[in-house]
């Protein structure tokens, strides 16, 4: 139980366009999912937390007009990166909760952003 | 800042020995703690949760959680080659819907 799939897992763009990516748990309901941004050989970056019906809580840092997030059910959010350039590039990673006290985060297999 | 600390390694094992991952966390509000597995190139995997001070076991894995220490800790025993990873400790506090990461702790096992 508690899978989190996300799509598309790679995904090359040119500068100056935006790309969605695609966050859905499959067999449990997520109110809240997280969206983390990591750079190679660097530690996870929390970019956003994404409510369910509500807008998302961006940290410090993160640009939320750049950085679109949009959780319209349940089960699915989505990560938009518009006016995407080089610097862009990285690997996101989704991840929900069950919502519960003692409950982990459960990731997605994230998607590998290349800007040209 | 509410952080977890990890020694970034590389930590290096012979194949078969004990793998000992530890961590230390700030935040005494801090009542879930969680080990996750990252290979290279892919997401973290959950490994285990612990929650309770002492042990908690699932097969080669151990993790240990010491509240007044503020200290958690993992154990691989009969480490393989496969287990080559970083390991990625969390918390969560129980007042907010956060997990804060540590930068984590990159395993090599030597066959």
């Amino acid at each position: 139980g508690a899978v989190v799939s996300q799509h598309p897992s790679w995904v090359i763009c040119k500068s100056g366009t935006s790309v969605k990516i695609e966050c859905r748990s499959l067999d449990f309901q997520a109110t809240t999912m997280f969206w983390y941004r990591q750079f190679p050989k660097q530690s996870l970056m929390l970019m956003a937390t994404s409510n369910e019906g509500s807008k998302a809580t961006y940290e410090q840092g993160v640009e939320k007009d750049k950085f679109l997030i949009n959780h319209a059910s349940l089960t699915l959010s989505t990560l938009t990166v518009t006016s995407a350039h080089p610097e862009d590039s990285s690997f996101y990673i989704c991840s929900a909760t069950l919502g519960q006290e003692n409950s982990p985060l459960h990731f997605g297999n994230g998607t590998r952003l290349t800007v040209t | 800042q509410k952080e977890v600390e990890q020694n970034s390694g590389p930590l290096s094992v012979p194949e078969g020995a004990i793998a000992s991952l530890n961590c230390t966390y700030s935040d005494r509000g801090s009542q879930s703690f969680f080990w996750y597995r990252q290979y290279s190139g892919k997401s973290p995997e959950l490994i285990m949760s612990i929650y309770s001070n002492g042990d908690k076991e699932d097969g080669r894995f151990t993790a240990q959680l010491n509240k007044a220490s503020q200290y958690v800790s993992l154990l691989i025993r009969d480490s393989q080659p496969s287990d080559s990873a970083t390991y990625l400790c969390a918390s969560r506090n129980s007042g907010t819907y956060k997990y804060i990461f540590g930068t984590g702790t990159r395993l090599k096992v030597l066959a």
